[in-house]
């Protein structure tokens, strides 16, 4: 089984707002990744965790906010985002920092 | 110059025409390498990894070429179903920062 499972999949939010997006691995992997993909672009990425710790931030704004509660599960939150935030978030595991990794189907998010 | 680039295309092919892509890296020091294939609006999906000594799975060859710094792609008998695009995925530097090639886009018609 290589699934990441992101919730929820579609998501508007307003500027002002405050959302949540969620990953899940069950498959023992102790990495995991945020990507934000624009459109007709290549997937770039934000956030890796290895072993729950953040290991990198490529210089993503404070607007995003990663979090790692248990090696299964990880989670952005979304605060005063701008509409050039609109994009496709693709949460990825692997087993280790530096293996193949595995992508989760993405939240598609729109800020209006 | 981009660490890592792709042809975007597209490439145009007819079923059963074989097809390859290349993809060149700048960071000699690069370890990891990838093939990803994606289709409109859905996640990339692991396709291979790509092995120093090469690696083959089915219609699709991947190879290593760190003299000249590049991965490539050979697919075989294309099918309709290969239609997508296909990205290259390059891991390096100490901290194995994935980058991303821009992606080729490869059309299979009939």
């Amino acid at each position: 089984d290589t699934e990441v499972t992101q919730t929820p999949k579609h998501l508007v939010m307003g500027m002002t707002n405050k959302k949540s997006l969620k990953c899940e691995q069950h498959m023992g992997h102790r990495a995991m990744y945020w990507y934000k993909q624009k459109a007709k672009k290549p997937p770039e990425l934000m956030f890796v965790y290895s072993y729950e710790k953040l290991s990198i931030n490529e210089s993503v704004p404070s607007r995003f906010s990663p979090e790692c509660p248990n090696s299964s599960l990880l989670n952005l939150h979304l605060h005063a985002l701008q509409p050039e935030d609109s994009a496709l978030y693709l949460c990825a595991s692997s087993q280790a920092h530096g293996t193949e990794a595995f992508f989760g189907q993405g939240t598609r998010l729109t800020v209006v | 110059r981009k660490e890592v680039e792709q042809d975007p295309g597209p490439f145009n092919v007819p079923e059963g025409a074989t097809v390859a892509f290349n993809c060149t890296y700048s960071n000699s020091a690069s370890q990891s390498f990838f093939w990803y294939r994606q289709d409109c609006r859905k996640e990339p999906k692991l396709l291979m990894s790509v092995y120093s000594s090469g690696n083959e799975d089915g219609r699709f060859t991947a190879q290593l070429n760190r003299a000249s710094q590049y991965i490539s792609l050979l697919i075989r008998d294309s099918k309709l179903s290969d239609s997508a695009t296909y990205l290259c995925v390059v891991l390096s530097g100490g901290s194995y920062i994935p980058t991303f090639g821009r992606g080729t886009s490869l059309i299979v018609h009939p």
